[in-house]
């Protein structure tokens, strides 16, 4: 039973460039959450998505949207990065609606130069 | 406005002995607690819950105790077994909604 599955696992963007996250949720899960990782810190929430539709929102600019597709996968992109979206992205699975059962996938780490 | 904090960075513990990482939290609405740990290069998993309804929770080793009125939680590890060096996350959640972390613990366990 595969977990949730995240492409690229490395990432290297320059300055004002735009970048597309991939996520492939646990079978079974419905729901895609992404988090920020900055180096040292705890995971920051970013968006989640639930049939398609952006469902909550964390506090993170325009810059950065998102995707869901039919098959519950995901994407996340970043616009015009910033060397501060240098970070280790995470995508977690669920199913709506469920406090517990986030599955987290081993992150993209995006390095912006 | 850190709603979730972790206030001791690293924490340092003999094999074989008991294990007790911290955690603070502001919210009055988060309604449930969890904590996670993250090896290197891995995402987090997950380790262990509850529900603010209950004050104690186990499982094996682990052990989630939650003091509403302090707004406190903390997790147990005995016996503490070198495999348990990891970052350990706690997290909150208002019900069904996002997740939000604390910082961090990074738990190393001495031979």
């Amino acid at each position: 039973d595969a977990g949730v599955t995240q492409s690229p696992t490395h990432l290297i963007k320059t300055r004002g460039q735009q970048v597309t996250l991939r996520c492939s949720p646990k079978s079974g899960h419905d729901t895609v959450s992404w988090y920020q990782q900055a180096l040292g810190q705890g995971p920051q929430f970013i968006f989640q998505y639930y049939e398609e539709e952006e469902r909550q929102r964390g506090n993170f600019p325009d810059r950065f949207s998102g995707h869901q597709f039919p098959n519950y996968s995901s994407e996340l992109n970043v616009n015009a990065l910033l060397l501060g979206d240098s970070a280790l992205y995470l995508c977690a699975s669920s199913l709506w609606g469920s406090d517990y059962g986030y599955t987290f996938g081993s992150g993209t780490r995006l390095t912006v130069v | 406005d850190q709603q979730v904090k972790q206030n001791s960075p690293s924490l340092s513990v003999q094999e074989g002995r008991i294990s007790i990482l911290n955690c603070d939290y502001t919210n009055s609405m988060f309604d449930y607690f969890l904590w996670y740990k993250k090896y290197p290069a891995e995402g987090p998993t997950f380790l262990i819950s509850i529900s603010s309804i209950k004050d104690k929770n186990e499982d094996g080793r682990f052990t989630v105790f939650l003091n509403k009125s302090a707004k406190h939680l903390s997790l147990h590890i005995v016996p503490s077994q070198p495999g348990d060096s990891a970052v350990y996350f706690c997290a909150a959640s208002p019900y069904a909604q996002k997740l939000v972390f604390g910082q961090g613990t990074r738990l190393t366990i001495n031979p």
